[in-house]
C-alpha cells in the first residue's frame, strides 16, 4: 500500500516565478492537506481539499492556490515567488469518514533564489 | 500566546530512560491530538494519536491527554538512540487543519 506521494522532491526556483507542487493521498484517502514548514519550526497549514473544494485555508496570501482532481490527487501553486517562501512544503492525506489522522508525504524542498 | 506550545528542548535523556514530552494547547475546542516524530531532513512520521481523556499505549509510547488541563504528553519507554529526533504535538478540531507546536528536539544517549 503506497503511502503519501509528493513530487518533485526538490525545486529551485528564482524570486517572481511561478512553482507548482503536486500530490497523490494514500490508498483510500480523500482529504489533502497542505504545510509550509520552515526550518527549526513546526508546519504551518495552507489549506485543506475535499471533494474538489478548498474546505479551510489558513493565513497565507492568495499567491497560494491549489486544486483537488476526481482521483483526490492535489496540486498547490505559488505565484510571485519571494525569498521567504524557501521552505519545506508538506501534503498530508485524511481518510475522513470520522477518523481524524493525517498522513505525511517525503515534502518538497522549494528553495527560492 | 501560541495555540500548541511545546519546550523546545533540547532534551537529553540516557537509553533505556523514560522520555517524557509535554504539550499544552489553548483551544477548548480542540478535540483530537498527535504526536508526530520528525527525523532531520525528512517529513514527520505520525506515531500516536489520542481522542479521549486518559492514557492511549501503543509499544514503548504512551500518550497521555488531559482536557480540563489542556495537556497532551508523551512518554517514550526504554528510549533507544533511534528515538533520537524532534517530536512535534500537533491539536485539530476534528477534521480540520492541524496546530503545530514548535517541536521538541529529544536526544537519546548511548
Amino acid at each position: 500500500d503506497a503511502g503519501v506521494t509528493q513530487s518533485p522532491t526538490h525545486l529551485i526556483k528564482t524570486r517572481g516565478q511561478q512553482v507548482t507542487l503536486r500530490c497523490s493521498p494514500k490508498s483510500g484517502h480523500d482529504t489533502v492537506s497542505w504545510y509550509q514548514q520552515a526550518l527549526g519550526q513546526g508546519p504551518q497549514f495552507i489549506f485543506q481539499y475535499y471533494e474538489e473544494e478548498e474546505r479551510q485555508r489558513g493565513n497565507f496570501p492568495d499567491r497560494f492556490s491549489g486544486h483537488q482532481f476526481p482521483n483526490y490527487s492535489s496540486e498547490l501553486n505559488v505565484n510571485a515567488l519571494l525569498l521567504g517562501d524557501s521552505a519545506l512544503y508538506l501534503c498530508a492525506s485524511s481518510p475522513g469518514t470520522g477518523r481524524y489522522e493525517q498522513y505525511f508525504g517525503p515534502g518538497t524542498r522549494l528553495t527560492v533564489t | 500566546q501560541k495555540e500548541v506550545e511545546q519546550n523546545s528542548g533540547p532534551l537529553s535523556v540516557p537509553e533505556g530512560a523514560i522520555a517524557s514530552l509535554n504539550c499544552t494547547y489553548s483551544d477548548r475546542g480542540s478535540q483530537s491530538f498527535f504526536w508526530y516524530r520528525q527525523y532531520s531532513g525528512k517529513s514527520p512520521e505520525l506515531i500516536m494519536f489520542i481522542y479521549s481523556n486518559g492514557d492511549k499505549e501503543d509499544g514503548r509510547f504512551t500518550a497521555q491527554l488531559n482536557k480540563a488541563s489542556q495537556y497532551v504528553s508523551l512518554l517514550i519507554r526504554d528510549s533507544q538512540p533511534s528515538d533520537s529526533a524532534t517530536y512535534l504535538c500537533a491539536a485539530s478540531r476534528g477534521a480540520q487543519k492541524l496546530v503545530f507546536g514548535q517541536g521538541t528536539r529529544l536526544t537519546i544517549n548511548p
